[in-house]
């Protein structure tokens, strides 16, 4: 069965860094495309950024509020996605969900709080 | 970047009525790269449609999208009451990916 969990939300400062973690189980990630996507309180679904899959390259690439301070990795090892978040604005503050595209499958999102 | 509009924001409907939601792109959506999200309330979204028209695994078939091009249409043929929801669309064709800004499916 495919699981997605992620982890890693919270309370940050502005100007301020957090990492997400989203644990997959049931396939493996490294030969998946995937892809983060953000909901602000109340509002509208918010393409964040994916990363290709090992075969098809592994690079990635970004929606333009986030392009230049988030980061897509992956850790083979730990068959584990994540989300480096840097230079966190207040407007940055969503539910983030990791998943898998169009095979869909989705976490139950992590809720990053981006208040002084 | 690819502005996807939809239409209505939201539409009042009773159960067995048929709802016709809209998105428009503002460029041309190449190979209908364009998918359909269903949300609920606390809940992650669920893909409804893919490739414009081809429904997910497990999606009922009172589901449909079709269109092409810039306009596409996803249609509820007969609205149960697990149907009222929050719609999104959803441009994969080009990066960066975009959604549109979601259509309400409420209760009349």
């Amino acid at each position: 069965e495919v699981q997605l969990v992620e982890s890693g939300g919270g309370l940050v400062e502005p100007g301020g860094s957090l990492r997400l973690s989203c644990a997959a189980s049931g396939f493996t990630v490294s030969n998946a495309w995937m892809t983060w996507v953000r909901q602000a309180p109340g509002k509208g679904l918010e393409w964040v950024g994916r990363i290709r899959s090992k075969t098809d390259g592994g690079t990635s690439d970004y929606g333009t509020p986030v392009k230049g301070r988030f980061t897509i990795s992956r850790d083979d090892s730990q068959n584990t996605l994540y989300l480096q978040m840097n230079s966190l604005k207040t407007e940055d503050t969503a539910v983030y969900y990791c998943h898998t595209g169009l095979s869909g499958y989705w976490g139950q999102g992590t809720l990053v709080s981006v208040s002084s | 970047e690819i502005v996807l509009t939809q239409s209505p924001s939201t539409l009042s409907l009773s159960p067995g009525e048929r709802a016709t939601l809209s998105c428009r792109a503002s460029q041309s959506v190449s190979s209908s790269y364009l998918s359909w999200y269903q949300q609920k309330p606390g809940q992650a979204p669920r893909l409804l449609i893919y490739g414009a028209s081809s429904r997910a695994t497990g999606i009922p078939d009172r589901f449909s999208g079709s269109g092409s091009g810039t306009d596409f249409t996803l249609t509820i043929s007969r609205l149960e009451p697990e149907d009222f929801a929050v719609y999104y669309c959803h441009q994969y064709a080009g990066s960066p990916l975009t959604f549109g800004g979601g259509t309400k499916v409420e209760i009349k």
